[in-house]
């Protein structure tokens, strides 16, 4: 019944590896994003996904690539993983892209890097 | 560029207490303002939203009206309970191929 789902919820790995981080919705939104936050709680949008073309690319460091096989998931691949990319990251989706819709977030994922 | 400001935290509140969280924004437009809960260890969840000027969203006792002219969408309830302990985010986003653009999150601890 989880609307957005989110895989591994902790990830714990060394600098330098690449890691990937899953995500599915169940809910038929034709939108999904990807979002930062911080360790001061800061929110920031990383990418954005409308019937698997993205439309939202913000200032990301090309390390960082996003897939979209389908409608319903977005996973987000990251290489060579730098301390600085420890954070919580969290996947959500919309019905659409107006102004007014709700997005619905994931329960985030943990990145942690050593 | 768009923007929320929000009142920093941690605000810490009695049991039954009144919570004002202040939220401003700038954007070139009229966007939609959103009220997001962030419990301890969750993702965040829709806890309120207002679409257009002078509209008023609420629910589970918290209110916050679109206020144009000042630019603000301030959120209130009238007595916090401990369970209402979170991060709460003030956000925009535009029409079109917009993005949630949040503000930087206030704390709130009630206690008993």
């Amino acid at each position: 019944d989880t609307a957005v789902s989110q895989t591994p919820k902790y990830l714990v790995t060394q600098m330098g590896n690449d890691k990937s981080i899953k995500c599915e919705q169940n809910l038929g939104h034709d939108t999904m994003y990807w979002y930062k936050q911080d360790s001061k709680k800061f929110l920031k949008i990383m990418f954005s996904y409308n019937n698997k073309e993205l439309i939202i690319n913000e200032t990301v460091p090309n390390r960082f690539s996003p897939k979209s096989p389908d409608k319903a998931h977005l996973n987000l691949h990251i290489n060579s993983l730098e301390l600085g990319d420890s954070a919580v990251y969290f996947c959500a989706s919309s019905q659409g892209t107006s102004g007014g819709d709700e997005q619905y977030f994931g329960p985030g994922t943990r990145l942690t890097v050593t | 560029g768009n923007s929320v400001t929000q009142m920093e935290g941690p605000v810490t509140l009695s049991e039954e207490a009144f919570l004002t969280i202040n939220c401003t924004y700038t954007a070139t437009g009229y966007p939609s303002l959103f009220w997001y809960v962030q419990y301890p260890g969750e993702g965040l969840q829709l806890l309120l939203k207002a679409t257009k000027a002078d509209d008023k969203g609420s629910n589970k006792g918290f209110e916050a009206t679109y206020r144009k002219e000042t630019t603000s969408f301030h959120l209130e309830k009238g007595s916090v309970q401990v369970s209402d302990s979170a991060v709460y985010f003030c956000a925009l986003r535009m029409r079109g191929w917009g993005k949630l653009q949040f503000g930087a999150g206030t704390q709130v601890v009630v206690t008993p």
